[in-house]
């Protein structure tokens, strides 16, 4: 069955650096969302990627869907203490009839 | 307006017991999802419901499971005879969505945190 693999698992970062999580499927994706989860929180949902090799920005955020439409990145520049939490990436293919498969999450600490 | 709500939104069971979860999903969302978050890990598909069709029951673990939605708008998540693996945090999540199979962003609710003892 479809396989959607995030890495890494948790990611320790400095206030004002960037860093990179990484999402991979195992099958093509009609689709694919991102959502973050803060601490004790529920999914809320940040960005849907749509087209082969789409970037979409949402201020220090960037999502991109590679071309094979198998993975996809998000990329934040400039850590703040409020991007702390665990960002899940969820994928969609043809016949899953909005079955979202999410990854396992990548956990982000930011340290002041 | 009022987001997706559940009920309650911690539970403790014995184990044998039998529970149910609520689910108030977003008013006139069409499409409604059920989830099943263990601690560090992605929510996990259990079903999913188009208005009062339950249209992929695929991702429920066991036949001690069963879910409904009568009237297409609220919807009852039902765990018979909970065993400890059943400990978790069950999401519902909404969407306005009308489409088949839905692609659309779906509005989590914040769960309600099972643990069976």
């Amino acid at each position: 069955g479809q396989q959607v693999m995030q890495i890494p698992q948790y990611q320790h970062v400095q206030e004002g650096e960037d860093f990179t999580t990484y999402c991979n499927s195992s099958t093509t994706l009609s689709n694919i969302q991102w959502y973050k989860q803060r601490p004790g929180g529920h999914p809320v949902f940040l960005i849907q990627l749509v087209k082969s090799g789409e970037v979409k920005k949402q201020k220090r955020l960037t999502f991109q869907f590679g071309e094979a439409k198998k993975n996809s990145s998000l990329h934040i520049t400039a850590t703040q203490t409020t991007d702390v939490g665990t960002y899940f990436c969820a994928g969609l293919t043809t016949d899953s009839w909005g079955k979202l498969q999410f990854g396992a999450g990548t956990q982000v600490v930011v340290t002041p | 307006g009022a987001g997706v709500s559940q009920s309650p939104r911690y539970k403790v069971a014995k184990r044998g017991q039998d529970v149910a979860l609520r689910c108030d999903p977003i008013s006139g969302h069409v499409s409604l999802f059920w989830y099943q978050q263990a601690l560090g890990q992605g929510p996990e598909f259990l079903t999913y419901f188009q208005n009062e069709a339950q249209l992929d029951k695929s991702g429920l673990p066991s036949d001690r499971f069963f879910a409904e939605r009568p009237e297409g708008s609220v919807s009852t998540l039902k765990i018979q005879r909970t065993q400890q693996e059943d400990s978790a945090v069950y999401l519902c999540a909404s969407s306005p969505v009308r489409d088949y199979p839905p692609t659309d962003t779906q509005y989590f609710g914040p769960g309600t945190r099972l643990t069976v003892l």
